[in-house]
């Protein structure tokens, strides 16, 4: 599976859009991305995921670039309830659902 | 929420004795799985089942044993605990391969002295 590259950590005003980019260069043609996030002391929790059309649902915005090697997550109006590490994956469909982390990103909502 | 328990939630245990952490799923989903969290190292897949008595190894398997006898319970067995499986530990249920539909449990704090 691909690797991903995410910054570290990134903060946000509440009731800002908050943008997490991610890299992906070594993304192959059968692999999406997938974003999972994991507030404090929580199991983690799907967000979003795609191939390569920009996809939104109730929770956020995926946005693919046209080569697909980088992604940005946006959350449209952060809260402070969103303050959680994101993780960005890249994987195939059918790899029998098995998720690989990286570090992720620690975002911080403040007020 | 999806119905996934973990058992214990916390559990302190000596090196060398075995150890074993349930997860008891509500929701008949196919597949589960067992991954560590540690400190640096992110979330590290352990091992995962596709089907009663199906399972095969993940990412840092060595160490640990797992078993699927019945649908809802998968089994994660610490042999000879060591100080190096200190971690939460957290366990995931989904209905298809898809990477997308993971849904994970509470997690159990385990602490080897």
């Amino acid at each position: 599976d691909a690797k991903t590259t995410q910054p570290p950590s990134m903060d946000c005003a509440e009731g800002r859009a908050a943008n997490l980019p991610c890299n992906h260069s070594t993304i192959s043609g059968n692999e999406y991305v997938y974003w999972y996030r994991q507030i404090h002391s929580q199991g983690p929790q799907y967000i979003i995921h795609g191939l390569k059309n920009n996809e939104t649902n109730e929770m956020a915005s995926l946005i693919i670039t046209e080569d697909r090697k980088s992604s940005t997550l946006i959350l449209p109006h952060a809260t402070l309830r969103d303050t959680a590490v994101y993780y960005c994956i890249v994987g195939k469909a059918t790899s029998y659902g098995k998720l690989t982390f990286g570090q992720g990103t620690i975002l911080t909502v403040h007020p | 929420d999806a119905g996934i328990t973990q058992s214990p939630r916390h559990k302190v245990t000596e090196t060398g004795t075995p150890v074993t952490l349930r997860c008891h799923q509500t929701e008949n989903h196919r597949y589960m799985y067992w991954y560590r969290q540690d400190p640096g190292h992110g979330l590290r897949l352990i091992h995962y089942s596709y089907g009663v008595k199906d399972t095969d190894k993940g990412e840092v398997s060595d160490g640990y044993s797992v078993s699927r006898s019945k649908t809802e319970d998968f089994l994660l067995t610490l042999e000879s605990a060591t100080s190096s499986q200190t971690s939460v530990y957290f366990c995931a249920i989904s209905d298809s391969t898809g990477q997308e539909t993971q849904y994970f449990g509470p997690g159990t704090r385990l602490l080897v002295l």
